[in-house]
């Protein structure tokens, strides 16, 4: 059972607009939601993060929005640019765990 | 700045073959470090982690195991591989507490 779902595998954005990437997660538990940027042959790399005492967090470009009623999670990017053509991933932790557990992933084009 | 180190990129290996992956942390001291596998379409899966020199906790029984003999430095061992043991190994760290884990780049171990 996926405990952090990413619905959409795709997503294609043209270049200044707005991107809006989705996560849903089931397990109230959770308390520490990440994003990571993956490119093809790298490991994923840390984007932005939030924990659950919070509903917004901005560094940049980048916003990460946290509704814990609705147990979802959302990644902004503002404007976006070729370069982050990439795959998202959402990733989440509950607490005193070390496991990251990952949405599958949704691959982000950006249209010059 | 931290820098995360793994290799090698790729590996080969036949059935019955032991193993060793390293994984080095430069720029930090008393990392928590970490050991993920992700099998061909699954996710990504902690193996093990390490809060500090000789502590090693294991998430999942298998016929891998993990040291740490230095502070920054993670190995990864087998002493028989299986075919079970194919996919994508990843090391990261993190600080202690609620931060975020960060990935090296990775190994493709298959096995023959």
């Amino acid at each position: 059972d996926q405990q952090v779902k990413q619905n959409s595998p795709s997503l294609s954005v043209q270049e200044g607009r707005i991107s809006i990437l989705n996560c849903d997660y089931t397990n109230s538990m959770f308390d520490y939601f990440l994003w990571y940027k993956k490119y093809p042959a790298e490991g994923p790399t840390f984007l932005i993060s939030i924990s659950s005492i919070k509903d917004k967090n901005e560094d940049g470009r980048f916003t990460v929005f946290l509704n814990k009623s609705a147990k979802h999670l959302s990644l902004h990017i503002v404007p976006s640019q070729p370069g982050d053509s990439a795959v998202y991933f959402c990733a989440t932790t509950g607490a005193g765990s070390y496991q990251l557990t990952f949405g599958k992933g949704t691959k982000l084009s950006v249209i010059p | 700045s931290q820098t995360i180190h793994q290799w090698p990129a790729t590996l080969v290996q036949p059935v019955g073959s032991p193993l060793s992956l390293e994984c080095t942390v430069e720029g930090t001291s008393n990392p928590n470090l970490y050991w993920y596998r992700q099998a061909a379409g699954r996710g990504l899966q902690l193996l093990f982690y390490s809060v500090g020199i000789g502590q090693i906790s294991s998430e999942v029984p298998q016929n891998l195991s993990a040291s740490r003999p230095q502070d920054r430095q993670f190995i990864l061992s087998s002493k028989k591989l299986l075919l079970s043991d194919s996919g994508f190994y990843l090391c990261a760290w993190s600080d202690s507490g609620n931060q975020p884990q960060h990935f090296g780049d990775g190994t493709r171990l298959s096995i023959l």
